[in-house]
C-alpha cells in the first residue's frame, strides 16, 4: 500500500530564505505525487504534481519539487520565502487499483512559518 | 469555470444526529471524493465516486456513506453522530484517471457536540 512521510511537522524561515519541505513515499506502483497548500479555513490547492513526465516539476508561487527514486522523495522547495508562504503544506501520493480510482493519500503535513 | 462548491460550509449536530453534506463538482469531472480532516489523523480518504458508482473506499465504518446524482453531484451522509466526527469534510473533484489533479472545495466543518 502507498504511504507519505513528511518529515518536520513545523518548518520557521525567515523571509528570503531558502524554504525546503520534505516528502518520502512508498508505493508499489510507479507513484503520482502531489503537493497541496492549505491556508487557514480554506481547502487544499495544487501547487504542483509528478505524472513521470519530468523529474524537476515547476508549480506555482515559485514552488518546485525534484522526484528521486532512489531516494524514493519528492521534497517541495522555493528559493526565496515570502510571508504569504506561510500555510499548511501537504505531500500526497495518488492510491487506487491500476488507473482508475483517485484516493489521495496524504502526509501528515507541514506548518511553514515565514518571519521578517 | 466555477470551483468546487460546498454546502453547508458549518453545521453543528448532537451525538445520535445524522448530517447529510452536499458538493457540486466542476463541470465536466465526473470523480468526486471526499475527505475526513481532523488534527489528530489528518486527511483521510472516505471514498470516491464516479458515474454515480462507488469506485473505491477508505477505512470508516459503514455510519459513512455517500451517493452520486447523474449530474455528478455527490452527497455524504453520516448516521448516529459521534463526539470524533467533529472535522472538516472535504470533497474533490477530478476527471477520475490516478495522474489528474484532484480540486478540492472548502470543506464543510462539522462539530458534534
Amino acid at each position: 500500500a502507498q504511504s507519505v512521510t513528511q518529515l518536520g511537522s513545523h518548518v520557521s524561515v525567515s523571509e528570503g530564505a531558502l524554504v525546503l519541505l520534505r516528502c518520502n513515499y512508498s508505493s508499489s506502483v510507479p507513484p503520482y505525487l502531489f503537493w497541496y497548500v492549505q491556508y487557514p479555513n480554506q481547502g487544499l490547492q495544487l501547487l504542483l504534481k509528478y505524472t513521470s513526465a519530468a523529474t524537476l516539476v515547476k508549480g506555482i508561487n515559485g514552488f518546485e519539487a525534484e522526484f528521486k527514486k532512489s531516494e524514493t522523495s519528492f521534497h517541495l522547495t522555493k528559493p526565496s520565502a515570502h510571508m504569504r508562504d506561510a500555510a499548511e503544506y501537504f505531500c500526497a501520493v495518488s492510491d487506487g487499483p491500476s488507473q482508475a480510482g483517485t484516493a489521495l493519500i496524504f502526509g501528515k503535513g507541514t506548518t511553514l512559518s515565514v518571519s521578517s | 469555470k466555477a470551483g468546487v462548491t460546498q454546502t453547508p460550509r458549518y453545521l453543528i449536530k448532537t451525538r445520535g444526529q445524522q448530517v447529510t453534506l452536499s458538493c457540486s463538482p466542476i463541470s465536466g469531472h465526473r470523480s468526486v471524493s471526499w475527505y475526513q480532516q481532523t488534527p489528530g489523523q489528518g486527511l483521510q480518504f472516505l471514498f470516491e465516486y464516479f458515474s454515480e458508482t462507488q469506485r473505491n473506499k477508505g477505512n470508516f465504518p459503514g455510519r459513512f456513506s455517500g451517493r452520486q446524482f447523474s449530474n455528478s453531484r455527490s452527497e455524504m451522509n453520516v448516521s448516529t453522530l459521534e463526539l470524533g466526527d467533529s472535522a472538516l469534510y472535504l470533497c474533490a473533484s477530478s476527471l477520475g484517471q490516478r495522474q489528474e489533479t484532484q480540486y478540492f472545495g472548502p470543506g464543510t466543518r462539522l462539530l458534534v457536540l
